[in-house]
């Protein structure tokens, strides 16, 4: 299997705080994860693209001192929402590639966040 | 930049009826298509994939879909639906040659059915 944790898969957080969401692989290693942010009856939209041991690559328009993103092993990456504000609520997935010459992923459940 | 555009926002089917969501994208070199199915409260799984060959692909649960070079488009089809399909279908693309899993995705169609 590939199965992809998130955590939490809620949050509500105060306006001005942040917060932080885990992505994990369990049972494989992926050397790339994606970060993705759905609106409500909107699609996902790609946020960036998080390298283990690297600088993670930001989609255009994505604040990357905002949304900090952090791949310190090959089965986490951490999104890190700074500051955040109510217009920062929204539904946040990850997923991961399963072999580095993959274009396949798997996703995580998503983590809610909701900023008051 | 690449896009993905699916038709319908919402089907609404009664059992043992076909099933086509239309996808279409804009991209002109070679691309890997995907459609992902998100059921309620649940995550996204893939149900099939194309990279290369047989245009005509079978994917899980009885799902197909049919890669239209000419006419940019991977619509899904199903011959027969049944209540446990529904769930929002997501076409996506990958760019080949770009990052690998780059994935642009359609908005979504959100597909209910009737028992």
């Amino acid at each position: 299997g590939a199965v992809v944790s998130q955590h939490p898969s809620r949050v509500i957080c105060k306006s001005g705080t942040s917060v932080k969401i885990e992505c994990r692989s369990l049972d494989f290693q992926a050397t790339t994860m994606f970060w993705y942010r759905q609106f409500p009856k909107k699609s996902l939209m790609l946020m960036a693209t998080s390298n283990e041991g690297s600088k993670a690559t930001y989609e255009q328009g994505v604040e990357k001192d905002k949304f900090l993103i952090n791949h310190a092993s090959l089965t986490l990456s951490t999104l890190t929402v700074t500051s955040a504000h109510p217009e920062d609520s929204s539904f946040y997935i990850c997923s991961a590639n399963k072999r580095v010459s993959s274009y396949e992923q798997y996703f995580g459940p998503g983590t809610r966040l909701t900023v008051t | 930049a690449q896009s993905v555009s699916q038709h319908n926002h919402h089907v609404i089917l009664s059992e043992a009826a076909s099933l086509e969501l239309g996808c279409n994208y804009s991209y002109g070199g070679t691309v890997n298509l995907f459609w992902y199915v998100q059921y309620p409260g649940q995550h996204l799984q893939l149900l099939l994939k194309y990279f290369s060959g047989d245009p005509l692909v079978k994917g899980i649960k009885g799902f197909e879909a049919e890669f239209i070079k000419s006419k940019f488009s991977f619509n899904l089809r199903k011959p027969s639906v049944q209540w446990s399909d529904t769930a929002e279908y997501f076409c996506a693309v990958n760019a080949g040659g770009t990052s690998y899993g780059k994935l642009t995705f359609g908005q979504g169609t959100i597909l209910t059915v009737h028992p």
